[in-house]
């Protein structure tokens, strides 16, 4: 079936750091890939997405490249702030059936000053 | 502004009783879903419904009930038959025409007295 593979956390990292969340896919068609956040005691919000192959999505200095080659879609952001301290989850939607997307466990990013 | 709501944030259950989480969008969507988050196992598929008057089995749907009279509600109850309810459980929305994409409510937290 479907998954996603997310690096376990906690990543803990300095203000202004450089970070790398990385996530792999399995899918048996062409999905569509998503970032996710969830910061403390909220519901998840739409950080970024890709629909196909060496596309890159960006949103708040975070950016992904799709890469059908290696199945992979990781995270990156040059400089984290505090403020980006939260839990991350990458997932991927077939584009039929159900459209329900698949989850990774979710990784725990914590910055600090 | 358009979004989800869910109530209470907070919700406390006492053996053998069922609780019913609230969930009401304004965004005009089709289908909703359930979800439950336990700490470091990610998101996991309850009930979703596609459209008013039906729905469907996630992964986990035992123990937990669902209606969909509505458009924008989807209550969930969640039954004495489910023996450890205590989590933390998200509603989400998706449009018609762009179901992969997820919008989430902030989330209502379950505790057993």
């Amino acid at each position: 079936g479907d998954s996603v593979t997310q690096m376990e956390g906690p990543v803990t990292l300095s203000e202004e750091a450089f970070l790398t969340i990385n996530c792999t896919y399995t899918a048996t068609g062409y999905p569509s890939l998503f970032w996710y956040v969830q910061y403390p005691g909220e519901g998840l919000q739409l950080l970024l997405k890709a629909t196909k192959a060496d596309d890159k999505g960006s949103n708040k200095g975070f950016e992904a490249t799709y890469r059908k080659e290696t199945t992979s879609f990781h995270l990156e952001k040059g400089s984290v702030q505090v403020s980006d301290s939260a839990v991350y989850f990458c997932a991927l939607s077939l584009r039929s059936g159900s459209y329900i997307p698949t989850f990774g466990r979710g990784t725990s990013l914590i910055v600090h000053p | 502004d358009g979004g989800i709501t869910q109530s209470p944030k907070y919700l406390f259950r006492k053996e053998g009783q069922n609780v019913t989480l609230s969930c009401e969008q304004n965004l005009n969507h089709d289908a909703m879903y359930w979800y439950r988050q336990d700490p470091g196992q990610g998101l996991r598929l309850i009930y979703y419904s596609q459209i008013v008057n039906d729905f469907q089995k996630g992964d986990i749907a035992e123990g937990y009930s669902v209606s969909r009279e509505k458009k924008e509600s989807f209550p969930l109850t969640v039954t004495s038959a489910q023996k450890n309810p205590t989590a933390f459980y998200l509603c989400a929305s998706s449009p018609g025409d762009k179901k992969e994409t997820q919008y989430f409510g902030p989330g209502t937290r379950l505790l057993v007295l």
